[in-house]
Protein backbone atom coordinates (compact mmCIF):
# COMPACT_ATOMS: atom_id res chain seq x y z
CA UNK A 1 0.00 0.00 0.00
CA UNK A 2 1.01 3.64 -0.26
CA UNK A 3 3.57 4.80 2.40
CA UNK A 4 4.38 8.25 3.64
CA UNK A 5 7.60 9.04 5.43
CA UNK A 6 7.90 11.49 7.97
CA UNK A 7 11.16 12.59 9.55
CA UNK A 8 11.87 13.69 11.70
CA UNK A 9 9.67 12.01 14.10
CA UNK A 10 10.87 13.70 17.38
CA UNK A 11 12.85 17.19 17.17
CA UNK A 12 14.34 19.89 20.18
CA UNK A 13 15.56 22.67 19.23
CA UNK A 14 16.60 26.32 20.66
CA UNK A 15 14.49 29.09 20.29
CA UNK A 16 15.38 31.53 17.30
CA UNK A 17 16.19 28.06 15.12
CA UNK A 18 14.67 26.82 12.10
CA UNK A 19 13.61 23.33 11.77
CA UNK A 20 12.89 21.59 9.15
CA UNK A 21 10.65 18.58 8.62
CA UNK A 22 10.30 16.24 5.24
CA UNK A 23 7.28 14.01 3.94
CA UNK A 24 8.15 11.80 1.52
CA UNK A 25 5.73 9.51 -0.37
CA UNK A 26 7.56 6.09 -0.88
CA UNK A 27 5.71 4.07 -3.42
CA UNK A 28 3.45 6.68 -5.31
CA UNK A 29 3.64 10.39 -6.46
CA UNK A 30 1.45 12.66 -4.85
CA UNK A 31 0.34 15.81 -6.62
CA UNK A 32 -1.04 17.49 -3.09
CA UNK A 33 0.48 17.32 0.35
CA UNK A 34 -1.09 18.27 3.38
CA UNK A 35 0.43 19.96 6.42
CA UNK A 36 -1.39 19.57 9.58
CA UNK A 37 -0.71 20.66 13.25
CA UNK A 38 -2.31 19.33 15.99
CA UNK A 39 -2.50 20.98 19.69
CA UNK A 40 -2.72 18.93 22.77
CA UNK A 41 -6.30 17.99 23.54
CA UNK A 42 -6.95 19.71 20.16
CA UNK A 43 -8.52 18.51 16.60
CA UNK A 44 -5.79 18.50 14.07
CA UNK A 45 -6.14 21.54 12.17
CA UNK A 46 -5.10 22.15 8.28
CA UNK A 47 -2.14 24.36 7.73
CA UNK A 48 -1.41 24.51 4.18
CA UNK A 49 -2.25 22.58 0.92
CA UNK A 50 1.21 21.98 -1.35
CA UNK A 51 0.50 21.56 -4.52
CA UNK A 52 3.97 20.21 -6.54
CA UNK A 53 5.92 22.74 -8.26
CA UNK A 54 3.10 25.40 -7.46
CA UNK A 55 3.06 27.53 -4.01
CA UNK A 56 1.54 26.22 -1.26
CA UNK A 57 -2.03 27.43 -0.33
CA UNK A 58 -2.13 28.47 3.33
CA UNK A 59 -4.81 28.54 5.73
CA UNK A 60 -6.38 31.65 7.25
CA UNK A 61 -3.99 32.56 10.18
CA UNK A 62 -1.15 30.62 8.91
CA UNK A 63 1.86 32.46 8.84
CA UNK A 64 3.21 31.80 5.43
CA UNK A 65 6.69 33.76 6.08
CA UNK A 66 7.08 31.42 9.51
CA UNK A 67 6.09 28.17 8.49
CA UNK A 68 7.75 27.55 4.95
CA UNK A 69 6.20 25.19 2.79
CA UNK A 70 8.49 23.18 0.03
CA UNK A 71 6.85 21.11 -2.70
CA UNK A 72 9.98 20.51 -5.64
CA UNK A 73 8.89 16.96 -6.77
CA UNK A 74 6.23 14.52 -6.85
CA UNK A 75 7.55 12.66 -3.83
CA UNK A 76 9.07 15.34 -1.44
CA UNK A 77 7.11 18.53 0.47
CA UNK A 78 9.11 20.30 3.53
CA UNK A 79 7.89 22.32 6.22
CA UNK A 80 10.50 24.83 7.54
CA UNK A 81 9.22 26.33 10.81
CA UNK A 82 11.72 29.26 10.86
CA UNK A 83 12.26 31.66 13.85
CA UNK A 84 11.05 28.49 16.13
CA UNK A 85 9.29 29.83 19.36
CA UNK A 86 8.41 27.94 22.43
CA UNK A 87 4.85 28.65 20.65
CA UNK A 88 5.44 26.69 18.19
CA UNK A 89 5.87 23.44 19.95
CA UNK A 90 3.16 21.13 18.52
CA UNK A 91 3.09 17.83 16.52
CA UNK A 92 3.00 18.10 12.91
CA UNK A 93 1.63 15.98 10.27
CA UNK A 94 1.73 15.53 6.69
CA UNK A 95 -0.20 13.77 4.37
CA UNK A 96 0.10 12.88 0.68
CA UNK A 97 -2.42 11.64 -2.00
CA UNK A 98 -4.03 11.76 -5.90
CA UNK A 99 -7.51 12.77 -4.68
CA UNK A 100 -8.32 8.70 -4.78
CA UNK A 101 -6.92 8.36 -1.45
CA UNK A 102 -4.54 9.72 1.00
CA UNK A 103 -2.04 8.58 3.39
CA UNK A 104 -0.39 9.83 6.32
CA UNK A 105 2.92 10.57 7.73
CA UNK A 106 3.97 9.23 10.99
CA UNK A 107 3.80 12.99 12.50
CA UNK A 108 6.68 14.91 13.76
CA UNK A 109 6.99 15.70 17.69
CA UNK A 110 8.25 19.58 17.91
CA UNK A 111 9.77 20.72 21.14
CA UNK A 112 11.16 24.31 21.10
CA UNK A 113 12.82 25.26 24.59
CA UNK B 1 -18.14 25.75 9.17
CA UNK B 2 -17.45 22.28 9.18
CA UNK B 3 -16.61 20.64 12.11
CA UNK B 4 -16.04 17.07 14.11
CA UNK B 5 -16.77 16.51 17.54
CA UNK B 6 -15.16 13.65 18.94
CA UNK B 7 -15.56 11.62 22.75
CA UNK B 8 -12.47 12.90 24.76
CA UNK B 9 -10.24 10.31 26.08
CA UNK B 10 -8.38 8.49 27.43
CA UNK B 11 -10.55 4.75 27.25
CA UNK B 12 -9.45 2.40 29.21
CA UNK B 13 -11.06 -1.20 28.86
CA UNK B 14 -10.77 -4.89 29.53
CA UNK B 15 -9.86 -7.34 27.18
CA UNK B 16 -13.08 -7.83 25.62
CA UNK B 17 -14.85 -5.20 26.20
CA UNK B 18 -17.44 -3.77 24.30
CA UNK B 19 -16.21 -0.91 22.79
CA UNK B 20 -18.14 2.43 21.58
CA UNK B 21 -16.50 6.12 20.57
CA UNK B 22 -18.88 8.85 19.57
CA UNK B 23 -18.48 10.88 17.21
CA UNK B 24 -20.86 13.59 15.67
CA UNK B 25 -20.40 16.16 12.75
CA UNK B 26 -21.28 19.46 11.77
CA UNK B 27 -21.64 19.74 7.63
CA UNK B 28 -22.97 21.16 4.88
CA UNK B 29 -24.01 19.60 1.96
CA UNK B 30 -23.21 15.42 2.18
CA UNK B 31 -19.71 14.39 3.62
CA UNK B 32 -17.61 11.70 3.63
CA UNK B 33 -17.28 10.43 7.26
CA UNK B 34 -14.43 8.60 8.22
CA UNK B 35 -12.83 6.56 11.54
CA UNK B 36 -8.54 6.95 11.12
CA UNK B 37 -6.25 5.09 13.83
CA UNK B 38 -3.17 5.75 14.70
CA UNK B 39 -0.86 2.51 16.65
CA UNK B 40 2.13 4.30 18.43
CA UNK B 41 5.00 5.37 16.22
CA UNK B 42 3.35 4.67 13.21
CA UNK B 43 1.16 7.25 11.22
CA UNK B 44 -2.72 7.62 10.76
CA UNK B 45 -4.17 5.23 8.96
CA UNK B 46 -7.65 4.72 7.34
CA UNK B 47 -9.74 2.12 9.22
CA UNK B 48 -12.83 2.16 8.17
CA UNK B 49 -14.83 4.99 5.80
CA UNK B 50 -19.29 5.36 4.75
CA UNK B 51 -19.96 8.07 1.97
CA UNK B 52 -23.69 8.29 2.59
CA UNK B 53 -26.73 7.73 5.10
CA UNK B 54 -26.81 4.75 6.33
CA UNK B 55 -23.78 3.13 5.30
CA UNK B 56 -22.35 0.94 7.42
CA UNK B 57 -17.95 0.52 7.32
CA UNK B 58 -16.64 -1.85 8.76
CA UNK B 59 -12.57 -3.46 9.08
CA UNK B 60 -10.98 -5.53 11.44
CA UNK B 61 -14.11 -6.16 13.51
CA UNK B 62 -14.96 -2.30 14.14
CA UNK B 63 -17.93 -0.62 12.26
CA UNK B 64 -19.43 2.59 12.31
CA UNK B 65 -22.76 3.65 10.74
CA UNK B 66 -23.80 7.05 9.29
CA UNK B 67 -26.38 8.63 10.93
CA UNK B 68 -27.39 11.58 8.69
CA UNK B 69 -30.77 12.06 11.14
CA UNK B 70 -28.42 12.49 14.44
CA UNK B 71 -24.94 13.51 11.98
CA UNK B 72 -23.27 10.98 14.39
CA UNK B 73 -20.51 8.25 13.22
CA UNK B 74 -19.93 6.31 16.40
CA UNK B 75 -17.26 3.76 16.28
CA UNK B 76 -18.01 -0.01 17.80
CA UNK B 77 -16.48 -2.67 18.49
CA UNK B 78 -18.17 -6.22 20.37
CA UNK B 79 -14.87 -7.47 21.67
CA UNK B 80 -11.55 -5.30 21.81
CA UNK B 81 -7.92 -6.82 21.94
CA UNK B 82 -4.72 -5.18 23.61
CA UNK B 83 -3.64 -4.64 20.01
CA UNK B 84 -6.23 -2.20 19.51
CA UNK B 85 -4.70 0.36 21.83
CA UNK B 86 -4.29 3.20 19.66
CA UNK B 87 -5.51 6.62 19.05
CA UNK B 88 -8.56 7.12 17.06
CA UNK B 89 -9.82 9.94 15.32
CA UNK B 90 -13.25 10.95 13.34
CA UNK B 91 -12.80 12.42 10.74
CA UNK B 92 -14.96 14.11 7.73
CA UNK B 93 -14.36 15.44 4.04
CA UNK B 94 -16.67 17.61 2.85
CA UNK B 95 -18.55 16.87 -0.70
CA UNK B 96 -18.67 19.16 -3.14
CA UNK B 97 -15.07 19.17 -1.61
CA UNK B 98 -13.15 22.05 -3.23
CA UNK B 99 -9.52 21.19 -1.30
CA UNK B 100 -9.54 17.61 -0.56
CA UNK B 101 -9.05 18.18 2.86
CA UNK B 102 -10.49 16.51 5.90
CA UNK B 103 -11.77 17.85 9.11
CA UNK B 104 -10.84 15.92 12.25
CA UNK B 105 -11.75 15.36 16.10
CA UNK B 106 -9.30 15.27 18.57
CA UNK B 107 -8.76 11.95 18.73
CA UNK B 108 -9.96 9.64 21.80
CA UNK B 109 -6.79 7.47 22.82
CA UNK B 110 -7.67 3.31 23.79
CA UNK B 111 -5.84 1.46 25.82
CA UNK B 112 -7.02 -2.29 26.61
CA UNK B 113 -5.43 -4.21 29.35
CA UNK B 114 -5.37 -8.18 29.39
Amino acid sequence: GAVVSQHPSRVICKSGTSVKIECRSLDFQATTMFWYRQFPKQSLMLMATSNEGSKATYEQGVEKDKFLINHASLTLSTLTVTSAHPEDSSFYICSAGTGAGYTFGSGTRLTVV
Amino acid sequence: GDSVTQMEGPVTLSEEAFLTINCTYTATGYPSLFWYVQYPGEGLQLLLKATKADDKGSNKGFEATYRKETTSFHLEKGSVQVSDSAVYFCALRPRPNTGNQFYFGTGTSLTVIP
